[in-house]
């Protein structure tokens, strides 16, 4: 079962910064937050991880709170092209959670 | 540098028959899981082929099964086949050794398997 707890939906404006949060309450001392999205009829797309410092690269910003137990991934600039299903997944890099289990993520529409 | 390929893309079977689908993964890759993606869901784990081993297997039942070959690659095939069985079956590659174990997946676009 996946262990994050993210929005069914949300929406935002064009050329607008896109926030998306993601709960995990029960994330293990050894386990990253990753996200992944997905365009429709594509496969998921990896984006960015983190283990408990804020990243940034190319694509999105990731922050995490000092506790662990909640993060956000940010798209600075969001286009139409990202529209997607985003997916946030805790996942240790070995042994038993380091098989990548997707809930059913947040449905993110872009509008003009 | 091809990423993961899948064929076929789109698939029609009838009931109770049996498919294989096929996987090569990205170049560098040495492991492929398989996920199946019903509509509106997010991707399921089926099972995961390491050196031409299962090493690990979600919550599918044995008419699912899949093979590894020398050169990486990979098949998933399911037998008696069901109405339920339609989905997106998606491959995913990666290299989980060393500091690559922190990457993500590398996903391909799937294959949509429509059962009637």
């Amino acid at each position: 079962d996946a262990k994050t707890t993210q929005p069914t939906s949300m929406d935002c404006a064009e050329g607008r910064a896109a926030n998306l949060p993601c709960n995990h309450s029960t994330i293990s001392g050894n386990e990253y937050v990753y996200w992944y999205r997905q365009i429709h009829s594509q496969g998921p797309q990896y984006i960015i991880h983190g283990l408990k410092n804020n990243e940034t690269n190319e694509m999105a910003s990731l922050i995490i709170t000092e506790d662990r137990k909640s993060s956000t991934l940010i798209l600075p600039h969001a286009t139409l092209r990202d529209t997607a299903v985003y997916y946030c997944i805790v996942r240790a890099p070995s042994g038993g959670s380091y098989i990548p289990t997707f809930g059913r993520g947040t449905s993110l529409i872009v509008h003009p | 540098d091809a990423g993961v390929t899948q064929s076929p893309t789109h698939l029609i079977k009838t009931r109770g028959q049996q498919v294989t689908l096929r996987c090569s993964p990205k170049s560098g890759h040495d492991t492929v899981s398989w996920y199946q993606q019903a509509l509106g869901q997010g991707p399921q784990f089926i099972f995961q082929y390491y050196e031409e081993e299962e090493r690990q297997r979600g919550n599918f039942p044995d008419r699912f099964s899949g093979h590894q070959f020398p050169n990486y690659s990979s098949e998933l095939n399911v037998n008696a086949l069901l109405l339920g069985d339609s989905a997106l079956y998606l491959c995913a590659s990666s290299f989980d050794r060393g500091q690559a174990r922190y990457y993500g997946y590398t996903f391909g676009s799937g294959t949509r398997l429509t059962v009637v």
